[in-house]
């Protein structure tokens, strides 16, 4: 069991650049969620996906944001013509329906968005 | 909507003393989980403890055990013979069923040699 990754870890973008960032859960793990963390702020939920589903969407994914899970394994998120208020750490987490630890997000490293 | 409050922006512990960090929440559901989760300065979010709401018995990890009160909606933390590598910010959250987490604003805690 390798955990949750995340790639990269940091990314420097100039304003309205675009980025994509990938998520690979848990294997065997099919509920996978996108978070992001401002600084001295809990995580916000962002979209979350059943297999390949996306079941649920925050009203802070706006439009610039798409998400994907094409194959229900790893995950992108997007982020089109980035604005300086889109600096955050992105969270990526995911959770399986079963066991002792049923539903239990597990997260990743994190990927660090800073734009200039 | 379900909210969470954590009321302690920052506390801190000698080294091998204990520690209790609080948290609240809002919900009309009955059936629930709650969760502490530790951030280090590395800032990989990493699971405590977890408590279903339908138990009665508070959940314990080792040195980690809460304080789970349904009905005042409280659900605190203790961390007993603090140790250093403790220091971290510790967030509370809540979920329905298998849903998104909602976190609170975090607890910064401070272990003191």
């Amino acid at each position: 069991d390798t955990g949750v990754s995340q790639d990269p870890r940091h990314k420097i973008t100039k304003r309205g650049q675009n980025v994509t960032f990938r998520c690979d859960p848990i294997s065997e793990h099919n509920r996978l969620y996108w978070y992001r963390q401002t600084l001295g702020q809990g995580p916000e939920f962002l979209t979350y996906f059943q297999n390949e589903a996306q079941l649920e969407k925050s009203r802070l994914l706006s439009d610039r944001f798409s998400a994907e899970r094409p194959k229900g394994s790893f995950s992108t998120l997007e982020i089109q013509r980035t604005e300086q208020g889109d600096s955050a750490m992105y969270l990526c987490a995911s959770s399986f329906p079963s066991g002792l630890q049923e539903w239990t997000q597990y997260f990743g490293p994190g990927t660090r968005l800073l734009v200039l | 909507a379900q909210t969470v409050t954590q009321s302690q922006p920052e506390m801190s512990v000698q080294e091998a003393e204990t520690v209790t960090l609080s948290c609240t929440y809002d919900t009309s559901e009955s059936d629930y989980y709650l969760f502490w989760y530790k951030q280090p300065p590395s800032r990989q979010m990493i699971l405590v403890i977890r408590q279903e709401a339908y138990k009665q018995q508070n959940a314990t990890e080792n040195r980690f055990s809460v304080n789970f009160q349904k009905a005042a909606k409280s659900f605190s933390l203790k961390i007993s013979d603090s140790q250093l590598g403790d220091a971290a910010m510790y967030f509370c959250a809540y979920q329905v069923g298998n849903e998104k987490l909602t976190f609170g604003t975090g607890t910064r805690l401070t272990i003191i040699p």
